[in-house]
């Protein structure tokens, strides 16, 4: 199977710290889609960013950013000043047919 | 624009019994997913259905089943419920080359 990893279980920050989740997906596709989701403790799953396999510019949105980088067949997410709202699991997740999602980062912004 | 819908929110079961859960997706799309959270565990991939068919199927026994109507709404059957499968069931729909994957809350199942 093209698994998807998220080596980072648990990570604990104090707020206003920038915070980098790592990413790194195998696949022997050209195309495929990478996408970030959000799970706050309420459960449902938010969707932060789609990523096309041929677009490798990084994308900013506010606090957030994306660094896609082929090669190393990675996508990380970057959060820059860190708030006690972005608490909550991260996941990552690659799209062929069916999404396939790493194991979570749980994040903890404390104040 | 409504979102994904699934229903109910929570379920609770006795082991051996059947479930049945309800997911509406979006204006538009055709395809629904299902995905199975366990607790303290990552998201798996149960069922993708995309115009009435089944597409793709994970890693699960053939007790979890289900279906897509002509509306595209969907339904996922759990039969002979065991205690594992307590889990936050979540459903997703897209249009059918994958745009616009966007999950509903999902249902809270719990087996006891």
């Amino acid at each position: 199977a093209q698994k998807v990893t998220q080596a980072q279980t648990e990570i604990s920050v104090v707020e206003k710290e920038d915070v980098t989740l790592d990413c790194v997906y195998e696949t022997r596709d050209t195309t495929y889609y990478l996408f970030w989701y959000k799970q706050p403790p309420s459960g449902e799953l938010v969707f932060l960013i789609r990523r096309n396999s041929f677009d490798e510019q990084n994308e900013i949105s506010g606090r957030y950013s994306w660094n896609f980088q082929k090669s190393t067949s990675s996508f990380n997410f970057t959060i820059t000043a860190s708030q006690v709202v972005d608490s909550a699991v991260y996941f990552c997740a690659r799209l062929l047919v069916e999404l396939t999602f790493g194991q979570g980062t749980i994040l903890t912004v404390h104040p | 624009e409504a979102g994904v819908t699934q229903s109910p929110t929570h379920l609770i079961k006795t082991r051996g019994q059947q479930a049945t859960l309800r997911c509406s997706p979006i204006s538009g799309h055709t395809s629904v997913y299902w995905y199975q959270q366990a607790l303290g565990l990552g998201l798996q991939f149960l069922l993708w259905y995309d115009e009435g068919e089944e597409r793709n199927r994970g890693n699960f026994p053939p007790r979890f089943s289900g279906r897509q109507f002509p509306n595209y709404s969907s339904e996922l059957n759990v039969n002979a419920l065991e205690l594992e499968d307590s889990a936050l069931y979540l459903c997703a729909s897209s249009f059918w080359d994958g745009y616009g994957y966007t999950f509903g809350s999902g249902t809270r199942l719990t087996v006891v």
